[in-house]
């Protein structure tokens, strides 16, 4: 089946730095992939689409330039959290999908970074 | 995007079958019914879609109303390994939209031994 890896799975940093984190899908090609943040004992709220060759599409009160999305490639997303702080601290998780021609496809999720900021 | 209703949590007890309901009574012609479920700590998985008919895999079984407005997600043996949070989810599939899946509360599974 498809799968995407999320890197790192967790990481903990002091207030200020700026964290990356990628999503690859590894069998299969991803035009569409998704960022997802998740606080404790709540739902996944969508932040950002990504469509490969260009700019992402934010939702609603997610900041753009604190939250940098690159999907260069048909296999890699990134998100860049710049200058993160302890309100940044979350569960952040990445989807990808084959496209807007499928969109009876399932999507296919990564296992999840979880993000500390001292 | 049209919204689902679940119970915020149920009970099982173990290899019983289980019944997830979900009411979608704003549902348009062109929404598929997507089932997640997250385990804890882990990215969702899918479960399974439909669209009108009835729906089987190795994982569940989808039963959609004739009327569409709900749908229910049966395991037909639950295991301790079920224990998740279920999403239900409505995906419009016009081209228009880009496949991005809203979720809402879903409901809390727990299995019993």
């Amino acid at each position: 089946g498809a799968v995407v890896s999320q890197h790192p799975s967790w990481v903990i940093c002091k207030s200020g730095t700026s964290v990356k984190i990628e999503c690859r899908s590894l069998d299969f090609q991803a035009t569409t992939m998704f960022w997802y943040r998740q606080f404790p004992k709540q739902s996944l709220m969508l932040m950002a689409t990504s469509n490969e060759g260009s700019k992402a599409t934010y939702e609603q009160g997610v900041e753009k330039d604190k939250f940098l999305i690159n999907h260069a490639s048909l296999t890699l997303s990134t998100l860049t959290v710049t200058s993160a702080h302890p309100e940044d601290s979350s569960f952040y998780i990445c989807s990808a999908g084959t496209g807007a021609g499928i969109l009876n496809q399932p999507q296919h999720f990564g296992d999840g970074t979880r993000l500390s900021i001292l | 995007d049209a919204k689902t209703t679940q119970p915020n949590s149920m009970e099982s007890n173990e290899e019983e079958p289980v019944h997830l309901p979900c009411n979608h009574s704003t549902i348009s012609g062109t929404d598929y019914i997507h089932w997640y479920r997250q385990l804890p700590s882990q990215g969702p998985e899918y479960v399974i879609h439909g669209l009108t008919s009835n729906v089987n895999n190795r994982m569940a079984s989808l039963a959609i109303a004739e009327d569409r407005k709900s749908s229910t997600l049966i395991l037909h043996r639950a295991t301790l390994r079920d224990a998740a949070v279920y999403y239900c989810i409505l995906r419009d599939v016009r081209s228009s939209n880009t496949g991005k899946l809203i979720f809402g509360q879903g409901t809390t599974l727990q299995v019993k031994p």
